[in-house]
């Protein structure tokens, strides 16, 4: 297995809604992160976690939640978000701290 | 600093070869990638190059960094429709605890 795989693909939610994107990699790698990524723009990196434990906050505001239960999963929490957070979210892997990302295909989410 | 430039579209038609440029500022850069990002989709690894080398080729694409001017590209050959997407190139940094710095993208249509 050499996926990232991100559900669900299109999200839709209110701004008083709480819902989760899941992230899940087979791959045994031991880094994983989150994007977050506006149309015609490149990919801005939020959290980091490292052999299970977030290593880099991005000064993400705190209406995101990021969760790592085990070495192959990766949750980001969404609560009491804006419109302005409406992007498609990308979540990564990698073996090591140096070393190409594998990225799943993303969750595409409105905040209506 | 942390900046890493592109231009914004490139153009060409099938059978030609397409060469794309990205600029970064930061010299302690340890890694450099191109990703390929189809509508819709995440982003895929297409090949990376560690700063201490000029030159990669893998198959149709080549890969030229220029240390002293901070300047990489990405060539294409044979260039074909389904080479169509954004490229990102991007950097990484040892110490950097897994940070990867994206360039703007560059959209590449290729004509018929």
């Amino acid at each position: 297995d050499t996926e990232v795989t991100q559900t669900p693909k299109h999200l839709v939610m209110g701004m008083t809604n709480k819902k989760s994107l899941k992230c899940e990699q087979h791959m045994g790698h031991r880094a994983m992160y989150w994007y977050k990524q506006k149309a015609k723009k490149p990919p801005e990196l939020m959290f980091v976690y490292s052999y299970e434990k977030l290593s880099i906050n991005e000064s993400v505001p705190s209406r995101f939640s990021p969760e790592c239960p085990n070495s192959s999963l990766l949750n980001l929490h969404l609560h009491a978000l804006q419109p302005e957070d409406s992007a498609l979210y990308l979540c990564a892997s990698s073996q090591a701290e140096i070393g190409g990302y594998t990225f799943g295909s993303g969750t595409r989410l409105t905040v209506v | 600093g942390e900046d890493v430039e592109q231009s914004l579209f490139l153009s060409v038609r099938e059978g030609d070869s397409s060469v794309i440029n990205c600029t970064y500022t930061d010299s302690s850069s340890t890694y450099l990638y191109w990703y390929k990002q189809e509508p819709g989709a995440g982003l895929q690894l297409l090949t990376y190059i560690f700063s201490n080398m000029d030159m990669k080729q893998d198959q149709r694409l080549t890969v030229l960094l220029n240390k002293k001017d901070k300047h990489l590209s990405l060539r294409i050959a044979d260039t074909q429709t389904g080479d169509s997407a954004i490229y990102f190139c991007a950097e990484s940094k040892r110490g950097s605890s897994y940070k990867l710095i994206f360039g703007s993208g560059t959209r590449l249509l290729v004509r018929p």
